[in-house]
């Protein structure tokens, strides 16, 4: 069974551009949730969706937003970019919300996105 | 928040145990701790879980205190391919009744030859 898939796995903007990263999940998944890393604040949690939803969501600025097709693949954008989001960006994929306690979650490789 | 307390580093000799420790004192009664670990360019990677048991699975063992203040997780017979950040998560609630895992910093385990 295929594993969750990032696109791309490395990405360079300018200030003031917008992003779009990708994931698919793993076949049969419904909820994906997004996460961004950074060396000093560790992972933080982005946005969740299932079912085309969005069920749950980080403490991050407007500029960060997400969907989540039909096909349970999911898109988050980034407006604006500042140089402080720079970071890793995680997608995970679990067959139920996270709202269930008693589901472990899949990760992709990640998104290395710099803006300069 | 239930928040996790770990050291941000701990070595072990090749084919030793490895005894990794979390503190979450302020963890729920119906809250699960989870670990994950993450290698270097890797995105983090499921470990186990529990709730008040104590777990075992072909990875690791996890031991729950009785009062789940506090859990230790064990890799039984470590290898250089277990250096990896371990990462000892809770689940915290919000207003809306929905959960998200909170993540610390985790423990940098380095295993040594």
């Amino acid at each position: 069974k295929a594993g969750v898939t990032q696109t791309p796995r490395y990405l360079i903007k300018t200030r003031g551009q917008q992003v779009t990263l990708s994931c698919s999940p793993i076949s049969g998944h419904r909820s994906v949730s997004w996460y961004q890393q950074t060396p000093g604040q560790g992972l933080q949690f982005l946005f969740e969706y299932f079912s085309e939803t969005q069920r749950n969501k980080g403490n991050f600025p407007g500029r960060f937003s997400g969907r989540q097709f039909s096909n349970s693949r999911s898109e988050m954008n980034v407006s604006t970019l500042e140089l402080g989001d720079s970071a890793l960006y995680l997608c995970a994929s679990s067959y139920l919300p996270g709202t269930d306690m008693n589901t472990e979650a899949f990760f992709g490789q990640g998104t290395r996105l710099t803006v300069v | 928040d239930a928040k996790t307390t770990q050291p941000p580093s701990m070595d072990c000799a090749e084919g030793r145990a490895a005894n990794l420790p979390c503190n979450h004192s302020t963890i729920s009664g119906n809250e699960y701790v989870y670990w994950y670990r993450q290698i270097h360019s890797q995105g983090p990677q499921y470990i186990i879980h529990g709730l008040k048991n104590n777990e075992t699975n072909e990875m690791a063992s996890l031991i729950i205190t009785e009062d789940r203040k506090s859990s230790t997780l064990i890799l039984p017979h470590a290898t250089l391919r277990d250096t990896a950040v371990y990462y000892c998560i809770v689940r915290a609630m919000n207003a809306g009744n929905n959960r998200k895992l909170i993540w610390g910093l985790g423990t940098s385990l380095a295993v040594n030859p």
